[in-house]
């Protein structure tokens, strides 16, 4: 079945970075976007960027423009989303999905917690 | 930036229909997707290309889009259909959420 498992639960510290993971299996990895997603506690999904696990392109959210970059691995069918100069307010359960045009995001992995905290 | 806009909160007796609104400036002229969310769970994807149902998701759960508004439908609503429902629509590249609507089943 088609699935997406991202890596576990990370903490960091203000200004530090994060790289979450999310391997894909089931499919095959370069015929659908990756998106990534991200959920603070209690609120609503928040859209970060896609990437094309074919050529690499990639389009971010204009709010994390400077601060993320999205990456793959072809060879073993992993994305991953590296975000930088970690704040506070960046605290939240970071979701990867699989995306085609038009179609919206499906499946969506199992999510990876991320804890700023000094 | 683009803005989708649904009410916070719906109640529904069991077996009743639900119907959850997402409003958006000619969100007609765009796809919209709907995702529930139960508590502690990823997101899934219910309805996608404004009316179409996943393999797997029951034919209970319904989607409309026209004018500014999206809405889906949940028809003979059961308990289990408690949950968070986010839409999702794109402008110029970008994907938009919707705020989220808690829908509960009284």
């Amino acid at each position: 079945q088609v699935q997406l498992v991202q890596s576990g639960a990370e903490v960091k510290k203000p200004g530090a970075s994060v790289k979450v993971s999310c391997k894909a299996s089931g499919y095959t990895f370069t015929s659908y976007d990756i998106n990534w997603v991200r959920q603070a506690t209690g609120q609503g999904l928040e859209w970060m960027g896609w990437m094309n696990p074919d050529s690499g392109n990639t389009g971010y959210a204009q709010k994390f423009q400077g601060r993320v970059t999205m990456t793959r691995n072809t060879s073993i069918s992993t994305a991953y989303m590296e975000l930088s100069s970690l704040r506070s307010e960046d605290t939240a359960v970071y979701y990867c999905a699989r995306g085609a045009s038009g179609s919206g995001f499906d499946p969506w992995g199992q999510g990876t917690l991320v804890t700023v905290s000094s | 930036s683009y803005e989708l806009t649904q009410p916070p909160s719906v109640s529904v007796s069991p077996g009743q229909t639900a119907s959850i609104t997402c409003s958006g400036d000619k969100l007609g002229d765009e796809y919209a997707c709907w995702y529930q969310q139960k508590s502690g769970q990823s997101p899934v994807l219910v309805i996608y290309q404004d009316r179409k149902r996943p393999s797997g998701i029951p034919e209970r759960f319904s989607g409309s889009n026209s004018g500014n508004t999206a809405t889906l439908t949940i028809s003979g609503t059961q308990a289990m259909d408690e949950a968070d429902y986010y839409c999702q629509a794109w402008d110029s590249s970008t994907a938009v959420f919707g705020g989220g609507t808690k829908l509960t089943v009284l």
